[in-house]
């Protein structure tokens, strides 16, 4: 049972490119998060999950995409990578339990530089 | 690399002692709260977790208490030992609208434990 896997676990960027952080969970959780954390700022939520083929916008959405075609997977899209999106990234999962939200399981994480 | 500590406030503890860390939340109709940890390095890891419903909880050497007129949570942990040196978060559900629900984050407090 590995949980929240993500990969990269490491990347570095030039501004302009694009890639994909790809979020795993093998738990069958409902619910799958995307975070952003800096420091100083806490984790920030970029966009979130509530089920297969749904998403929604989080905190600090702009510059990002995401797709859930798969319930156990979380995809995390930078079209065109700028800067300020340095950071490290986490992804998260949980799931409902009697109608109510429960905790998230976090991923390692995958730290981006954007250069 | 950069700590996701730096500029955080920070209590230092002597080995053995209590903390107290505190954590002030947004929304008066938040229903669930949970305090994460955070080691170097590493994603953030479930502690506890309180409803609404309930002014305090316990677990093995931590407690979380829950005031919903002030609208503040706190994690106490009872003799602190060098390996609870980390940032701690805090964390609302927010139920964006009816089935989705998002997990807000505070900024974090940094715990650093003497020996």
């Amino acid at each position: 049972n590995a949980g929240v896997t993500q990969t990269p676990k490491f990347r570095v960027l030039k501004t302009g490119q694009s890639m994909t952080l790809l979020c795993a969970q093998d738990m069958n959780h409902e619910y799958m998060y995307w975070y952003r954390q800096d420091p100083g700022m806490g984790l920030r939520l970029i966009h979130y999950s509530v089920g297969e083929g749904t998403t929604a916008k989080g905190e600090v959405p702009d510059g990002y995409n995401v797709s859930r075609l798969k319930k156990q997977n979380f995809l995390l899209g930078l079209e065109s990578a700028a800067p300020s999106q340095t950071s490290v990234y986490f992804c998260a999962s949980s799931y409902p339990h009697g109608g109510l939200n429960t905790e998230a399981f976090f991923g390692q994480g995958t730290r981006l530089t954007v250069v | 690399g950069e700590s996701v500590g730096l500029h955080l406030p920070t209590l230092s503890v002597q080995e053995g002692d209590n903390s107290i860390i505190n954590c002030a939340y947004s929304n008066s109709a938040s229903d669930y709260f949970i305090w994460y940890k955070q080691e170097s390095g590493k994603g953030p890891q479930f502690i506890i977790d309180i409803r609404s419903n309930m002014d305090k909880r316990q677990g093995q050497r931590v407690t979380v208490l829950l005031n919903k007129t002030v609208k503040h949570l706190s994690l106490q942990i009872a003799a602190t030992q060098p390996g609870d040196s980390a940032v701690y978060f805090c964390a609302e559900n927010i139920e964006e609208t009816e089935g989705n629900n998002r997990l807000a984050f505070g900024k974090g407090n940094q715990v650093v434990v003497i020996p």
